[in-house]
């Protein structure tokens, strides 16, 4: 069973067509939430840590939200630059290795002119 | 250096050669990730060292896998008698912060090994 579910797998935007992407989590115990971006052939690229309900980070066109069971990553304005997959990925407070990320399956955004 | 470096940034081995994975950190780094990433999907965890120790080896797929970090900085995957299963892309992480801290991890481009 997956820990950590994004939706939707996929998405086209127009240039300029504001979004949001959802990352869901199963397991209690949250100790931080992150996104990062990836591009073909390189590898994750860090964009926000999150890690208490009610917290909102922003980067350029990039909004990250969470709340008890979610996250949003809300994309205003997307331009063709930002066609990319996004990645969630959380830490869990159990066990013994703290640092370790769960990650979803990414969502895969194309935004075209 | 300025950021995670992996080599080689691709390996293609015939089924039943050993491969070795390399990953030069951040400088300073304390932590240090593998994780493994097959084609469509998120990275799953291999294994985890602080400093020198490996201290989590629970996402090693078999005992065909085997990682080291002997000073620890450098540290080396490598694969015995690969398999086809084992082709995906292979990411080494590091972060700054050992132990309870939280920190960013940073990746490297991964290596992608395609075994024929």
């Amino acid at each position: 069973e997956d820990q950590v579910t994004q939706s939707p797998e996929a998405l086209r935007l127009q240039e300029g067509e504001s979004s949001s992407l959802n990352c869901s989590y199963t397991v209690s115990g949250l100790r931080g939430l992150f996104w990062y971006r990836q591009d073909p052939g390189k590898g994750p690229e860090f964009l926000f840590t999150l890690y208490s309900a009610g917290e909102e980070k922003e980067k350029e066109r990039l909004k990250a939200t969470l709340t008890k069971k979610e996250s949003f990553l809300h994309i205003t304005a997307p331009k063709p630059e930002d066609s990319a997959t996004y990645l969630c990925a959380v830490q869990f407070d159990r066990g013994s290795t703290l640092g370790r990320l769960y990650f979803g399956r990414g969502t895969q955004l194309t935004v075209w002119p | 250096g300025a950021g995670v470096s992996q080599s080689p940034r691709y390996k293609v081995a015939k089924r039943g050669q050993d491969v070795a994975l390399r990953c030069d950190p951040i400088s300073g780094h304390v932590s240090l990730f593998w994780y493994q990433q097959a084609l469509g999907q998120g990275p799953e965890f291999l294994t985890y060292f602080q400093n020198e120790a490996q201290l989590d080896k629970s996402g090693l797929p078999s005992d065909r896998f085997f990682a080291e970090r002997p000073e620890g900085s450098v540290s080396t995957l490598k694969i015995q008698r690969t398999q086809q299963e084992d082709s995906a892309v292979y990411l080494c992480a590091s972060s700054l912060a050992g132990g309870l801290m939280n920190t960013e991890a940073f990746f490297g481009q991964g290596t992608r090994l395609t075994v024929v």
